[in-house]
């Protein structure tokens, strides 16, 4: 099942604006992450914040994480034509089994933002 | 590096018929996955590696299989297709930094057509 789940579902922007995607997620997480994806491409790692962060920053993204809401958002500021793509958040689950860790990386359904020029 | 790289790129097969979907990394990565995208979806984890030799099921495991005898190569086997495996196919690989974090490269994705 869907770990994450965005919204919204799809975001229509002029440039120069700020977009703020969120993602809720249903259980305990060690980190989550949000990745972008241009049309036809694979997704590309954007920002990573650990449970134990409220906020983090990277050029003109912020993200915020609150644990006790479960729930995350994303922050493009002063958006440009180029950010037109699909955010996805992924939370991961870290288990141990056989003798080892296991990893798994959950990804919601995704935010389609566009910016028009 | 090259990073992590699929082939095909595209591939159309009959109801029935079995291939498999390369993947490789050239970065030393522990861990690979593989995911399908469908539209509406999202992302869903079909296996996982955490290491050669070392596989498991992800959520939608079924009808495809996966082994993954070196670090670098963990294909991606569609046993006998079926139009409900149209789909596109994403591998993926990370690694567990000592600081207990990882992200994952994505490759390019094989766009799968079952008819």
């Amino acid at each position: 099942s869907q770990q994450g789940e965005e919204d919204p579902q799809a975001l229509s922007i002029q440039e120069g604006e700020n977009a703020t995607m969120n993602c809720s997620y249903k259980t305990s997480i060690n980190n989550l992450q949000w990745y972008r994806q241009n049309s036809g491409r694979g997704l590309v790692h954007l920002i990573l914040i650990r449970s134990n962060e409220r906020e983090k920053h990277s050029g003109r993204l912020r993200v915020t994480l609150d644990t006790s809401k479960k729930s995350s958002s994303l922050l493009i500021t002063a958006s440009r034509a180029a950010d037109t793509a699909s955010y996805f958040c992924a939370t991961d689950a870290i288990g141990f089994r056989s003798g080892g860790s296991n990893y798994k990386l959950t990804f919601g359904k995704g935010t389609l933002l566009t910016v028009n020029p | 590096n090259a990073g992590v790289t699929q082939t095909p790129k595209f591939q159309v097969l009959k109801t029935g018929q079995s291939m498999t979907l390369q993947c490789a990394q050239d970065m030393n990565h522990e861990y690979m996955s593989w995911y399908r995208q469908d539209p509406g979806m999202g992302l869903r984890l079909i296996h996982y590696s955490v290491g050669a030799g070392i596989t498991d099921q992800g959520e939608v495991p079924n009808g495809y299989n996966v082994s993954r005898s070196t670090t670098e190569d963990f294909p991606l086997r569609l046993l006998s297709a079926a139009p409900s495996q149209t789909s596109v196919y994403f591998c993926a690989s990370s690694y567990l930094s000592p600081t207990g974090l990882y992200e994952q490269y994505f490759g390019p994705g094989t766009r799968l057509t079952v008819t």
